[in-house]
């Protein structure tokens, strides 16, 4: 298996822009995650998903922000309109269930720049 | 609020020296999973454990339900186990992140 698969590795753009982050999870994983990763505030938790539903979308910052799934090897997570503070690594893991219980695998990550 | 405290925040070693980081955290869990992050960003999953320890190559974790309490040891340090390593809390669904340690080995 190849793992888990993100796409782009890089992204940099303007404030204002649309960004749309891409992740193919493990064939065979149910639960799907999207975490933030920064300096200040490390690994954060964005949203999952279990069966291509969400699940739970506390942790994401604000309506900026949206994650779908829609079919079991594809998520993406977008942010519309961008700003310079949603410069992070964005890293995408999958797991087989429940997550508790079974190791999670991250993706490369993608390394978004706002400016 | 903290769900999970590491320490220390960095540390530096030389070659051969036994390292150990320590995870404590304030929730009940299912499972605490130790992950590796090299400097090129990738996160690999090195340890899941709900109860006593595990062990691969020079690495083991350990873990105390009772007193909330994990820590990863290095036996043998080497220059390439330099990383920051992040400990992790499971309770149910959730996951709960420390701030991670930054491990330097020197030649």
């Amino acid at each position: 298996d190849a793992g888990v698969i993100q796409s782009p590795r890089h992204e940099v753009t303007e404030m204002g822009q649309e960004v749309t982050l891409r992740c193919k999870p493990i064939s065979g994983h149910d639960y799907l995650f999207w975490y933030r990763q920064t300096m200040m505030r490390g690994l954060e938790l964005l949203i999952y998903f279990n069966n291509n539903v969400p699940i739970d979308d506390s942790g994401m910052p604000e309506d900026r922000f949206s994650a779908k799934m829609p079919n079991a090897s594809f998520s993406t997570l977008k942010i519309q309109p961008s700003e310079p503070r949603d410069s992070a690594v964005y890293f995408c893991a999958s797991s087989l269930s429940p997550p508790g219980f079974y190791e999670q695998y991250f993706g490369p990550g993608t390394r978004l720049t706002v400016t | 609020k903290n769900e999970v405290e590491q320490s220390p925040q960095n540390l530096t070693a030389q070659e051969g020296e036994f390292i150990t980081i320590n995870c404590s955290y304030s929730v009940g869990i299912s499972a605490l999973h130790w992950l590796q992050q090299h400097p090129g960003g990738g996160i690999v999953s090195l340890f899941m454990l709900s109860s006593g320890k595990k062990k691969h190559g020079r690495l083991i974790a350990t873990i105390n339900i009772q007193e909330k309490h994990s820590s990863l040891h290095i036996t043998a340090s080497h220059p390439r186990d330099s990383a920051v390593y992040i400990c992790a809390v499971s309770p149910g669904n959730q996951f709960y992140f420390g701030t991670g340690t930054s491990l330097t080995v020197i030649p």
